[in-house]
């Protein structure tokens, strides 16, 4: 069964202070891991994709990196309107396209 | 717009009332997908179809029941509402490959 756990569970940061969330999984031959972004009351938004170990994506100030047991969630500068819940998810080769989310990691940015 | 689009987007529900949640997709996705969100549980998998005319049970199938209506349309029904159905439903759908989902914006329910 594949099992996805993100920490920590809540971070809070300054305008400016860099960090990084954390996703580690266990899955039976990865086809894919996910990071998405979702916002009160809204659905998840897609980010990036990651599909083996060493590959790294970059969109604004945000960086997503692999590796065979963990994927980071790099955030360099941050402003508030960074401030969302971050959903990491992984799909494995017998899932049947079907995505395992994590619990996600609730970010907020005080200017 | 292209996307998922959901409705209702919110519903109060006595218990042991009936009601079906609609989803549709303009993508040509293969894949659909029916989750539920809760505080501290995160989203979990009700039901899923990987192509049209399939449907299969996911994490937390009881009390729902899905219908692939078309390649576009995924439908998902609570028979008897109970509270513990109280949520946030998502529906989703995706190409099989590449992999990945487009997210609707949600159906909040309560149940009463």
């Amino acid at each position: 069964e594949d099992q996805v756990t993100q920490s920590p569970e809540a971070l809070r940061l300054q305008e400016g202070e860099s960090s990084s969330l954390n996703c580690s999984y266990t899955v039976s031959g990865l086809r894919g891991l996910f990071w998405y972004r979702q916002d009160p009351g809204k659905g998840p938004e897609f980010l990036f994709t990651l599909y083996s170990a060493g590959e790294e994506k970059e969109k604004e100030r945000l960086k997503a990196t692999l590796t065979k047991k963990e994927s980071f969630l790099h955030i360099t500068a941050p402003k508030p309107e960074d401030s969302a819940t971050y959903l990491c998810a992984v799909q494995g080769g017998g899932s049947n396209y079907k995505l395992t989310f994590g619990k996600g990691t609730l970010l907020t940015v005080n200017p | 717009n292209a996307g998922v689009t959901q409705t209702p987007k919110f519903q109060v529900l006595k218990t042991g009332q009936s009601m079906t949640l609609q989803c549709a997709q303009d993508m040509n996705h293969n894949s659909m997908y029916w989750y539920r969100q809760d505080p501290g549980m995160g989203l979990r998998l009700i039901y899923y179809s990987a192509s049209e005319g399939t449907t299969d049970k996911g994490e937390v199938p009881n009390g729902y029941n899905v219908s692939r209506l078309n390649k576009r349309e995924f439908s998902l029904r609570l028979e008897s509402a109970a509270p513990s159905q109280t949520s946030v439903y998502f529906c989703a759908s995706s190409f099989q490959d590449p992999p990945g989902y487009t997210f609707g914006s949600g159906t909040r329910l309560t149940v009463v």
